[in-house]
C-alpha cells in the first residue's frame, strides 16, 4: 500500500538550514507528484512546494528563495532543504501524494 | 497568488444535522486541460489531513457518501449530511489548478 514518511531533526537552531527526507512506498516517484506542506502549531496548513512526477520543480513565493526540493528515485526518497530558518518556521512538516496520501509529519522547532 | 477565502472559520453542530462549508478562489480554477484542481481535507484533531472530495466532486477513497462537494469556476462548497461524531475537525480546501498551491484558512468543525 502507499506510505509516506518524513524523518528529520526535531529540533533547529535558528539561522541553520532545516533538512528533511520523505520516504515513500507503494509508489514510483516517476509516475505521481510529492508535495511538501507545514503547519505552524495551532495554525492552517502552507504549501511549500512539490516534487513533479518528472522531475520538475514548483515553490511556495514566500518560501523559494530559502527552499530547495530533490530527489532520489532509486531511494524512493524526495529532500526538503530550507536555510535562514527562524522561530516562525516552527511547526509539523508533512509530504503527501496528491493530497491523497499523507505521512504522519515531523514536528520541527526552531530554538537556540 | 490565488487567494483561498473560506468561510465560515468554525461551525458547531449535533449529530445528525446538515453543514456547508464555502471556498472561494480569487481566480477561476479551470486549468487549461480543462479539469478544476480543487481539493477538499479533512484534519481530525492530532493527525493528519486527509483527502475527502478532488477535481470539486469526486469522491475520494473511502469517504462516505455523506460528504459531496459541488461548484465551478471560483465558488465551491463541501456538503456534510447526517454529520458524525468522528467529522469534528478543521475542514480545508486546497486549489491545485495554479503554481503556487493554496489552501484556504480553514473551517473547524465542532460537534455539539
Amino acid at each position: 500500500q502507499v506510505q509516506l514518511k518524513e524523518s528529520g531533526p526535531g529540533l533547529v537552531q535558528p539561522s541553520q538550514t532545516l533538512s528533511l527526507t520523505c520516504t515513500v512506498s507503494g509508489f514510483s516517484l516517476t509516475s505521481y507528484n510529492v508535495h511538501w506542506v507545514r503547519q505552524p502549531p495551532g495554525k492552517g496548513l502552507e504549501w511549500m512546494g512539490r516534487m513533479r512526477y518528472n522531475g520538475d520543480t514548483s515553490y511556495n513565493s514566500a518560501l523559494k528563495s530559502r527552499l530547495s526540493i530533490s530527489r532520489d528515485t532509486s531511494k524512493n526518497q524526495v529532500f526538503l532543504k530550507m536555510n535562514s530558518l527562524q522561530t516562525d518556521d516552527t511547526g509539523t512538516y508533512y509530504c503527501n501524494s496528491g493530497f491523497a496520501y499523507w505521512g504522519q509529519g515531523t514536528l520541527v522547532t526552531v530554538s537556540s | 497568488d490565488v487567494v483561498m477565502t473560506q468561510t465560515p472559520p468554525s461551525l458547531s453542530v449535533a449529530i445528525g444535522q446538515s453543514v456547508s462549508i464555502s471556498c472561494k478562489s480569487s481566480q477561476s480554477l479551470v486549468h487549461s486541460d480543462g479539469k478544476t484542481y480543487l481539493n477538499w481535507l479533512l484534519q481530525n484533531p492530532g493527525q493528519s489531513p486527509k483527502r475527502l472530495i478532488y477535481q470539486v466532486s469526486n469522491l475520494g477513497s473511502g469517504v462516505p457518501d455523506r460528504f459531496s462537494g459541488t461548484g465551478s469556476e471560483k465558488d465551491f462548497t463541501l456538503k456534510i449530511s447526517r454529520v458524525e461524531a468522528e467529522d469534528l475537525g478543521v475542514y480545508h480546501c486546497v486549489q491545485a489548478t495554479h503554481v503556487p498551491l493554496t489552501f484556504g484558512s480553514g473551517t473547524k468543525l465542532e460537534i455539539k
